[in-house]
């Protein structure tokens, strides 16, 4: 069936290191598609979006990376700082029906100082 | 500004128990949502609710019913609690049904079953 998933289940990294996020996802009919940040004990909290008509959208720090013809995508994180550590999910759309989210399993990420 | 508010946060049932989990949203939202997430796992839609008296099934909706009781509350109720529905439980609300507008989440209610 259709999923999204993501390559690594924890990332390590240095503080002050970019570190990338990846997440793969297989239904093609996917309009839209959305990175959320969830530290522990909270709810996701929206990151940065990207519609699946553009390639890349930069936000403070973030940038997301989309690529269609291997239905990848990725999310750079610029100069991690300890409290970017959490789990990061990416989520996808197909509109309508009322937009129903589907979640990747999640990407745990550590800031080593 | 509160958001999603979720209650209560923790709750611990016996099997066969029933159970209401609340959830409220401050932002004039029209779609609503309840997802459980389980360790290791991404979170998965049990119910949805498009807009103000409507409610649908979502990927793991068997042993839940919803009550989209106002645009503001909407309601996850569990009638006879089993084992297996120990999770985390999410809301989230959307300001729009059609169009890419992202939805925020509540910080969860915690639910054990024994």
């Amino acid at each position: 069936g259709e999923s999204v998933g993501l390559h690594l289940p924890t990332l390590s990294v240095q503080e002050g290191d970019n570190s990338i996020i990846n997440c793969a996802y297989s239904n093609s009919a996917s309009d839209y598609f959305i990175w959320y940040k969830q530290e522990s004990g909270k709810g996701p909290q929206f990151i940065i979006d990207i519609r699946s008509n553009m390639d890349k959208r930069q936000g403070q720090r973030v940038t997301v990376l989309l690529n269609k013809t291997v239905k990848h995508l990725s999310l750079q994180i610029a100069a991690t700082q300890p409290g970017d550590s959490a789990v990061y999910f990416c989520a996808e759309i197909i509109t309508g029906g009322g937009n129903k989210l589907t979640f990747g399993t999640g990407t745990q990420l550590k800031v080593e100082l | 500004n509160a958001g999603v508010t979720q209650t209560p946060k923790f709750q611990v049932l016996k099997t066969g128990q029933s159970m209401t989990l609340q959830c409220a949203q401050d932002m004039n939202h029209n779609s609503m949502y309840w997802y459980r997430q389980d360790p290791g796992m991404g979170l998965r839609l049990i119910y949805y609710s498009a807009s103000e008296g409507t409610t649908d099934k979502g990927e793991v909706p068997n042993g839940y019913n919803v009550s989209r009781l106002n645009k503001r509350e909407f309601s996850l109720r569990l009638e006879s609690a089993a084992p297996s529905q120990t999770s985390v439980y999410f809301c989230a609300s959307r300001d729009r049904v059609v169009g890419n507008q992202p939805q925020h989440f509540g910080d969860g209610t915690r639910l054990s079953i024994l």
